[in-house]
């Protein structure tokens, strides 16, 4: 198993650029969710998802969207990137939500 | 509401000391889960342990011991006999089984960054 993938590694956009980060996970875990990690901060939630078809946001959800068609995807979307966009960004996917969840090795953007 | 607090941001010790990271939290629920991560100076994020609110037990694995007391709303974690290895990020971290719509997000803690000197 690959576990949590996650694509880029690093990159950096232009403010109000586009773009979408991809997760994937091929442990067939219904759980999935998106967190950003800024200095000083720890992580905190954007969105999650606890099936395909389903989700909801989390506790920074503003300036994301994600979508979950498929059981093993869950990507990221920033539809007009700002400055405070600038993070580090960690997927993560358990078997269920009452389960550990596993991480993915991070997306770092930057927006200049 | 929910909160961890991990009121350690930085610790520093000398190889082969012992050194406890301390982590409180709180919660409205019955039911809930704590976890430890380490984050190493590479960036990833890697699971430790998972505790349910119903275990007291302590844990001991191999150099790394948590400590579960209820009473205090506190999950510490000790190393005991530290390694440059162990220099990383910990993170603290609580769900709730419970609680309305949000059942199994992770609220962490700010962490605790430990650099452990040769």
């Amino acid at each position: 198993n690959a576990g949590v993938t996650q694509t880029p590694k690093f990159q950096v956009l232009k403010t109000g650029q586009s773009m979408t980060l991809q997760c994937a996970q091929d442990m067939n875990h219904e759980y999935m969710s998106w967190y950003r990690q800024d200095p000083g901060m720890g992580l905190r939630l954007i969105h999650y998802s606890v099936g395909a078809g389903i989700t909801d946001q989390g506790e920074v959800p503003n300036g994301y969207n994600v979508s979950r068609s498929t059981t093993e995807d869950f990507p990221l979307r920033l539809l007009s990137a700002a400055p405070s966009q600038t993070s580090v960004y960690f997927c993560a996917s358990s078997l269920t939500n009452q389960e550990t969840q596993y991480f993915g090795p991070g997306t770092r953007l930057l927006v200049l | 509401a929910q909160k961890v607090t991990q009121a350690q941001t930085e610790i520093s010790v000398v190889e082969k000391e012992d050194v406890t990271l301390d982590c409180v939290y709180e919660t409205r629920d019955t039911t809930y889960y704590l976890f430890w991560y380490k984050q190493p100076p590479s960036g990833e994020l890697v699971f430790l342990i998972r505790r349910n609110s119903f275990d007291e037990q302590n844990e001991i694995s191999g150099r790394y011991s948590w400590n579960f007391q209820k009473s205090t709303s506190s999950f510490n974690f000790t190393i005991t006999a530290s390694q440059v290895v162990d220099s990383a990020v910990y993170f603290c971290a609580l769900s709730e089984a419970n609680y309305g719509g949000s059942q199994g997000n992770l609220i962490f803690g700010k962490g605790t960054k430990l650099s452990v000197k040769p």
